[in-house]
């Protein structure tokens, strides 16, 4: 069974730093990752889709990467701004399965 | 596209009450979700949907029921609510193949309904 770690949990950076934020999956047959962000009281927003073909994805300031060796994703956040402030969750899915599994998210508090 | 649309945005039910949440989306997406977020303990999957007409449980099934009777709507029932259904729900979306093709892709998320039983 698949599991997602996210780690830290919570994270609180000043305005400009560039960050990193981690996910762990145990089962390396991952067909995609996605990475959300969730600012509080609402829904997720897709930030990136990494297929298992792929190394890395590239959107702005955000980028992504995939090894699926080790298990693990990266989502690097360049310069950060106040607006980053929210909680950012993974989800890994399985080849056959519908499925995605969640993490639990890391909240980053970017203060200016 | 308006994407993935949920109503109502908020509601008080009373132990032992029926609701219907409903979610709509615009995408022609063949898989949809129905997720539970609790406070601190993560998205549970409720219920799930592979096209119309085919449904199947999740992690957390008990107590809702699900139908599919067109690409675009997948209404969540409760059944006599209780306190332990107060949370977030969500519903989501993804286009994507049969599963030994590669299964869903992207997903997308509404906005969330906010459910309290008292």
């Amino acid at each position: 069974k698949q599991e997602v770690t996210q780690i830290p949990a919570a994270l609180s950076v000043p305005e400009g730093e560039n960050l990193v934020l981690n996910c762990s999956f145990t089962d390396s047959a991952i067909y995609n990752l996605q990475w959300f962000r969730q600012d509080p009281g609402k829904g997720l927003t897709s930030l990136l889709l990494i297929q298992s073909s792929q190394r890395e994805q590239t959107s702005g300031r955000l980028n992504a990467s995939l090894d699926k060796s080790s298990g693990r994703s990266t989502l690097y956040i360049a310069a950060s701004q106040p607006g980053d402030s929210a909680t950012y969750l993974c989800a890994a899915r399985t080849g056959g399965s519908y499925i995605p599994t969640f993490g639990r998210g890391t909240s980053l508090i970017v203060h200016p | 596209n308006a994407g993935v649309t949920q109503t109502p945005k908020f509601r008080i039910l009373k132990i032992g009450q029926s609701m219907t949440l409903q979610c709509t989306q615009d995408m022609n997406h063949n898989y949809m979700y129905w997720y539970r977020q609790d406070p601190g303990m993560g998205l549970k999957l409720i219920y799930y949907s592979v096209g119309a007409g085919i449904t199947d449980k999740g992690e957390v099934p008990n107590g809702y029921n699900v139908s599919r009777s067109t690409t675009e709507d997948f209404p969540l029932r409760l059944e006599l609510a209780a306190p332990s259904q107060t949370s977030v729900y969500f519903c989501a979306s993804s286009y994507g193949r049969g599963a030994l093709a590669g299964g869903p892709d992207e997903q997308f998320f509404g906005p969330g309904t906010r459910l309290t039983v008292l």
